[in-house]
């Protein structure tokens, strides 16, 4: 079945350094991929998407690759700050088939001054 | 611009009760998924409503049933609850069925 696989399930980083998550996503039909940060006791909100015809995408200090051969895409956070420290959750789902967002089992990250 | 919001915030029940919990979606918006998050996990979909109508289900029982309004806005009911029920349920909406959804704060409910 549709599957989403996520690493690390934790991660800690100094702040000022790179963060990088994987997932890796089994429905070769997938062709939209959205992340999403979960502050505590707070819902998960939208921070970067990428569809399957873009490779490559960045907002500031954030960017998503994406391998579609390989069934793998990658959130990478530069010059991490405190506030970045949040659970993320990366997602997969067939934009105008399914729809339904098939999440992966999230990544706490941590971020030390 | 009002985002998604849900009520209530926290809910306790006893097994066997019955739930109902709301969703309002983002303005502009006419499609709202719902989806179970379990302490610790990533959210489960449950189901979408599109045109105040059930379009997709996951695997989920039938004690669990939705509507939606005519302003858009939805309500997820589930009958016989059980002990496993107890999770955050997140609301999402997104503009006609396509890509981006953006979700409400949840609603926590604990079953007891």
């Amino acid at each position: 079945g549709e599957n989403v696989e996520q690493h690390p399930s934790t991660l800690s980083v100094q702040e000022g350094d790179s963060a990088v998550i994987k997932c890796t996503y089994s429905d070769s039909a997938s062709n939209y991929f959205p992340w999403y940060k979960q502050e505590l006791g707070k819902g998960p909100q939208l921070i970067i998407d990428i569809r399957s015809n873009v490779g490559e995408k960045k907002d500031q200090r954030i960017a998503v690759t994406l391998n579609k051969t390989a069934k793998h895409f990658s959130l990478h956070i530069t010059e991490t700050q405190p506030e970045d420290s949040a659970v993320y959750f990366c997602a997969a789902s067939r934009v105008g088939d399914t729809d339904k967002l098939i999440f992966g089992t999230g990544t706490r990250l941590q971020v030390f001054p | 611009d009002a985002g998604v919001t849900q009520s209530p915030t926290h809910l306790i029940k006893t097994r066997g009760q019955q739930v109902t919990l709301r969703c309002s979606p983002k303005s502009g918006h006419d499609t709202v998924s719902w989806y179970q998050q379990a302490l610790g996990q990533g959210p489960q979909f449950i189901f979408q409503y599109y045109e105040e109508e059930e379009r997709q289900r996951g695997n989920f029982p039938d004690r669990f049933s939705g509507h939606q309004f005519p302003n858009y806005s939805s309500e997820l009911n589930v009958n016989a609850l059980l002990l496993g029920d107890s999770a955050l349920y997140l609301c999402a909406s997104s503009l006609t069925r396509t890509d981006t959804q953006y979700f409400g704060p949840g609603t926590r409910l604990t079953v007891l």
